[in-house]
Order: structure tokens, then sequence, then C-alpha cells
């Protein structure tokens, strides 16, 4: 079965980078766009960034653009969320997300992980 | 920019009851990219609805969405224990992005 696993969160200081992995099996990941979407504790849902298949295109959120990257390696079934200059404002849950096309085209996220959970403090 | 509004906030109902979500856009939207979530306690969100009608996989036929232009609608006829959550409606735009509304939580009455 379809299976999302984040991981790499933890507690980080503001300034600092941290970089989120989401480990996909149960299908073809390097068939399928990726999301990361983020919910900071006690509110709703925030998409962050969009990559295709072949990681050809990316798209990000203006609140990330310029900190954030997403990458992927499929390879590895293994979907990267690398994050720079980290704020306060960025403590969230963040998960990882399938589209169920391979350009993101169907624009939802049809699969989800459990998320891993980015706290930015000093 | 386009701004998802779900309403109400808080909807409280008992078991067996029917439960009638709303989700208004700001603007026009394509019904095909309107998806509708559940979030459980402590969960990932789980994809109910997409194309603003249709069931994802493994969804029950108590759910059911409907709703074009800027009025969705998401209507649960039966409520078992476990729908009482918090449900997200969901549009893709062509950015690309997705933008959730603030969510509607439906609690035990």
């Amino acid at each position: 079965q379809v299976q999302l696993v984040e991981s790499g969160g933890g507690v980080v200081q503001p300034g600092r980078s941290l970089r989120l992995s989401c480990a996909a099996s149960g299908f073809t990941f390097s068939s399928f766009g990726m999301h990361w979407v983020r919910q900071a504790p006690g509110k709703g849902l925030e998409w962050m960034a969009v990559i295709w298949y072949d990681e050809s295109n990316k798209y990000y959120a203006d609140s990330v653009k310029g900190r954030f990257t997403i990458s992927r390696d499929n390879s590895k079934n293994t979907l990267y969320l690398q994050m720079n200059s980290l704020r306060v404002e960025d403590t969230a849950v963040y998960y990882c997300a399938r589209d169920p096309s391979s350009t993101a085209a169907a624009g939802r996220g049809d699969y989800w992980g459990r998320g891993t959970l980015v706290t930015v403090s000093s | 920019e386009i701004v998802l509004t779900q309403s109400p906030g808080t909807l409280s109902l008992s078991p067996g009851e029917r439960a009638t979500l709303s989700c208004r856009a700001s603007q026009s939207v394509s019904s095909s990219y309107l998806a509708w979530y559940q979030q459980r306690p402590g969960q990932a969100p789980r994809l109910l609805i997409y194309g603003a009608s249709k069931r994802a996989t493994g969804i029950p036929d108590r759910f059911s969405g409907s709703g074009s232009g800027t009025d969705f609608t998401l209507t649960i006829t039966r409520l078992e224990p476990e729908d009482f959550a918090v449900y997200y409606c969901q549009q893709y735009v062509n950015s690309p992005s997705l933008i959730f509304g603030g969510g509607t939580k439906v609690e035990i009455k």
C-alpha cells in the first residue's frame, strides 16, 4: 500500500537550516508529482511547494520562496525539503503528499504522510 | 488571489445527524480542482472528495460533495463517531499552488 514517511524534524534556532525527508513506498515514486504542506500548531493547512515527477519544475509559496528548496531522488524514492533561514513562524508539522498527476496537475494530495514537527525557537 | 472561506467554523451535531459544510470562494473557481479533506486529531489529512463531487478511494457513500462557481458543499448524511473531525476544502490554482480553506470542526453535541 502507499506509504509516505517524513523525517528530519526537530528543534532548531532561528536562522539555522534543516532538511526534511519523505520516504515513499508502495507505488512508483518517479511517476508522481509531490507536495509539501505544513500546519502550524492549532492552525489550518498551508501549501509550501510542489515538484514534478522528473524534478523539471518546482514551485513555492511566497512565504518560503528563496528560503526553502524542494527536491527528490527517484533512485531512493525520497522527497526532500531543504529549509534555510528558518523563522519562528516556520514552526509547524510538515507533511508530504502525493499528487495523482506526474506534473501535479491534478492539484490535490491523494496520500499523505503522518508529518514531522519542526520547532524554530531560540 | 483566491480565498476559500469555510462555514461554520464549528458544527455541533449528534451521531446519526446530517452535516452540511460550506466552502465559498472569493471568485469563481473550477469545480474540477475542488477537493475536501478530513483531518482527525493527531492525524494527517485524508482526501475525501475531488472534482467537487467525486469520492476518493475507500470513502463511504455517506460523504458527498456538490457545488460549482463560488459555492461548494460537503454533506455527511449520517454522522458516525469517526466522522467528528476537522474538514478542509482546497482549490488548485494555476500558479501552480494549492489553497486551503480555514476548516470546519465537526464536534459531538
